[in-house]
């Protein structure tokens, strides 16, 4: 139980273009969703958490026009990367909130971005 | 403001020999949530350990045990019989609040834990 699948997992684009990751709790309804940013070597790097149904929560420097965040259904969240930069790239996760304790987050795999 | 502190950027050790990966913490909060996550290279972020602030006996998990010493704010995870599969990062992490639907996860730097045979 407490799958997290995260589509692609890795992903090439041109600079200027957007890009779509999904994260998808596969056997359990999720309200909270978390995304990350992990550096080559780094630690993870909360950029928002994620409300079913409501606007996303941005950490401070986050660019909310930047990082597009939907969660429009209890299993699925999305992250846009509106015209990506070479900047951009990075290794993303999501996470989702499990039910009980301990209240843990299972984390997706991780999708690997690579803006040219 | 909460910190996480993982002081060793790299460890190595023998097959079958025990590690201890060493955890720091600073919090005002007297209700917190300690974690260890293992990132294998493959880059998914595998839960391993949790201690709430408020349990009395440290935890375990098969070969995972935290060392919870409160009055010193430290979680220190350690790994028995030690395997190459266990040859991973390795990250603290801790949560104000016992729960709720948007307390955040805070993470240490990380240790990188080599086994070698």
């Amino acid at each position: 139980g407490a799958v997290v699948s995260q589509h692609p997992s890795r992903v090439i684009c041109k600079s200027g273009t957007s890009v779509k990751i999904e994260c998808r709790s596969l056997d359990f309804q999720a309200t909270t969703m978390f995304w990350y940013r992990q550096f080559p070597k780094k630690s993870l790097m909360l950029m928002a958490t994620s409300n079913e149904g409501s606007k996303a929560t941005y950490e401070q420097g986050v660019e909310k026009d930047k990082f597009l965040i939907n969660h429009a259904s209890l299993t699925l969240s999305t992250l846009t990367v509106t015209s990506a930069h070479p900047e951009d790239s990075s290794f993303y996760i999501c996470s989702a909130r499990g039910q009980g304790r301990p209240d843990t987050q299972y984390f997706g795999p991780g999708t690997r971005l690579t803006v040219l | 403001a909460q910190k996480i502190t993982q002081t060793q950027p790299g460890m190595f050790v023998q097959e079958k020999e025990a590690v201890t990966l060493d955890c720091t913490y600073d919090t005002s909060d007297p209700s917190y949530g300690l974690f260890w996550y293992k990132q294998p290279s493959s880059g998914e972020m595998i839960f391993l350990i949790y201690q709430g602030s408020y349990d009395q006996q440290n935890a375990t998990e098969g070969r995972y045990s935290l060392n919870f010493q409160k009055a010193r704010k430290s979680a220190n995870l350690v790994i028995s019989a030690s395997q190459l599969g266990d040859s991973a990062m390795y990250f603290c992490a801790m949560r104000e609040g016992l729960g709720g639907a948007t307390n955040k996860l805070i993470f240490g730097t990380g240790t990188l834990l080599a086994v070698q045979p």
